[in-house]
């Protein structure tokens, strides 16, 4: 089975500081993508960053980049210079290549405060 | 501009009836999936969709039904077997490619369905 756990249901960080969301996975597979996503007071959700298993370098989008450790099944965000507009849930993600299912953490709310 | 639309925004419904929440998509994407959200949870998969006239349950699929008659449509009905249907619901679209750009979900911007 495919699980994904966010252990942090809540975190708040202070405008221009970092923050690092933490979000392990379980899969016996071998080549898959992981996600993360937000969701801002508006509900849609947009993609913030992906990464696909078999790349060792971390994916970086400007202000976010994650740390992928494949051997720990681990997949963490790191926001740099945080925002008021970073204020939204994160939620983790992955799916297998055969793209059947997406598989989401619990997210994690993220509060910027000014 | 390509993306997934939802209808209605909002949805009011008496109990004991079904009501049906629209999503399209002309991203040209082979699978839909329909999610339910609740306050401050995470996304429960309700049906998903790999294929025209094709559907499999998810982890939450009783009391809803779906259909896929066209590859840019996934209704989804929320039936009066569902016993606690207020909640958010969100549609979401992906290609299924491999090694491609876009094989990340997309999704619409949700209904809010209320039952009075």
């Amino acid at each position: 089975a495919q699980t994904v756990t966010q252990s942090q249901p809540e975190m708040s960080v202070q405008e221009a500081e970092t923050v690092t969301l933490s979000c392990t996975y379980d899969t016996s597979e071998n080549n898959y993508y992981l996600f993360w996503y937000k969701q801002p007071p508006s509900r849609q959700m947009i993609l913030v960053i992906r990464q696909e298993a078999y790349k060792q370098q971390n994916a970086t989008e400007n202000r976010f980049s994650v740390n992928f450790q494949k051997a720990a099944k681990s997949f963490s965000l790191k926001i740099s210079d945080s925002q008021l507009g970073d204020t939204a849930m994160y939620f983790c993600a992955f799916t297998l290549y055969n793209f059947n299912k997406f598989y989401f953490g619990s997210g994690t709310k993220l509060n910027v405060k000014p | 501009d390509g993306g997934i639309t939802q209808s209605p925004k909002y949805l009011f419904r008496k109990e004991g009836q079904n009501v049906t929440l629209s999503c399209e998509q002309n991203l040209n994407h082979d699978a839909m999936y329909w999610y339910r959200q609740d306050p401050g949870q995470g996304l429960r998969l309700i049906y998903y969709s790999q294929i025209v006239n094709d559907f499999q349950k998810g982890d939450i699929a009783e009391g809803y039904s779906v259909s896929r008659e066209k590859k840019e449509s996934f209704p989804l009905t929320v039936t009066s077997a569902q016993k606690n249907p207020t909640a958010f619901y969100l549609c979401a679209s992906s290609s299924r490619s491999q090694g491609q750009g876009d094989n990340e979900q997309f999704f619409g911007p949700g209904t809010r369905l209320t039952v009075l």
